[in-house]
């Protein structure tokens, strides 16, 4: 079955120091989705990307799907302490029909003031 | 802004009883979906349902587990005979199209197993 993994698993960054996630996918995907989510808490919807090759900006954050539509990666830019938590990549297979949103085994991001 | 309301936060159920989750998804969703995530571990795929019937789910989906919209509003998760493995915190999420919309999550319940 379609397996997506995440590297690294954990990360500890200085506050103010930039900090990468990258996701990789066994199949080719329709679209790719990231979430966070604080300690104790759930999954928040970030973004979405579609397109190969595509790259989005949210503030800090910069998302960006492969060209083979197979991987991902999230960069935050001068990390704050509200970035703490795990970041999970959720992908669909490219099949038609597939509704299933697999995540990704997540990177656990913590923040050293 | 509109929200997936969860209960109970927490269940605690012994081995083999039953236990039934409970989810409001957002009222214009059509798509609805359980997840669940063991205590450190990624978020894992269980069901997705819409217009009165399951449309997907996985392995971990077996006879034991069940799903259900009773009425107009609420969606329930129901575990027929609990295991011990069956501990996690389970998640529901609503969405207005499956294809290109981000899911929104409840808080989850956390499910323990004794």
């Amino acid at each position: 079955g379609q397996q997506v993994m995440q590297i690294p698993q954990y990360q500890h960054v200085q506050e103010g120091e930039d900090f990468t996630t990258y996701c990789n996918s066994s199949t080719t995907l329709s679209n790719i989705q990231w979430y966070k989510q604080r300690p104790g808490g759930h999954p928040v919807f970030l973004i979405q990307l579609v397109k190969s090759g595509e790259v989005k900006k949210q503030k800090r954050l910069t998302f960006q799907f492969g060209e083979a539509k197979k991987n991902s990666s999230l960069h935050i830019t001068a990390t704050q302490t509200t970035d703490v938590g795990t970041y999970f990549c959720a992908g669909r297979d490219s099949n038609f029909g597939n509704e299933k949103l697999t995540f990704g085994t997540g990177t656990r991001l913590t923040i050293i003031p | 802004e509109p929200e997936v309301t969860q209960t109970p936060s927490h269940q605690v159920t012994q081995m083999g009883q039953e236990v039934i989750l409970r989810c409001v998804p957002i009222s214009n969703h059509l798509y609805f979906y359980w997840y669940r995530q063991i205590l450190g571990q990624k978020v894992e795929f269980l069901v997705s349902f819409y217009n009165n019937e399951i449309s997907e789910k996985s392995e971990i989906f077996d006879d034991q587990f069940s799903v259900e919209r009773p009425d107009g509003s609420n969606f329930t998760l129901k575990i027929r005979s609990t295991k011990l493995e069956d501990s996690a915190m389970y998640f529901c999420a609503s969405g207005v199209r499956y294809s290109n919309q981000p899911q929104h999550f409840g808080d989850g319940t956390r499910l323990s197993i004794l």
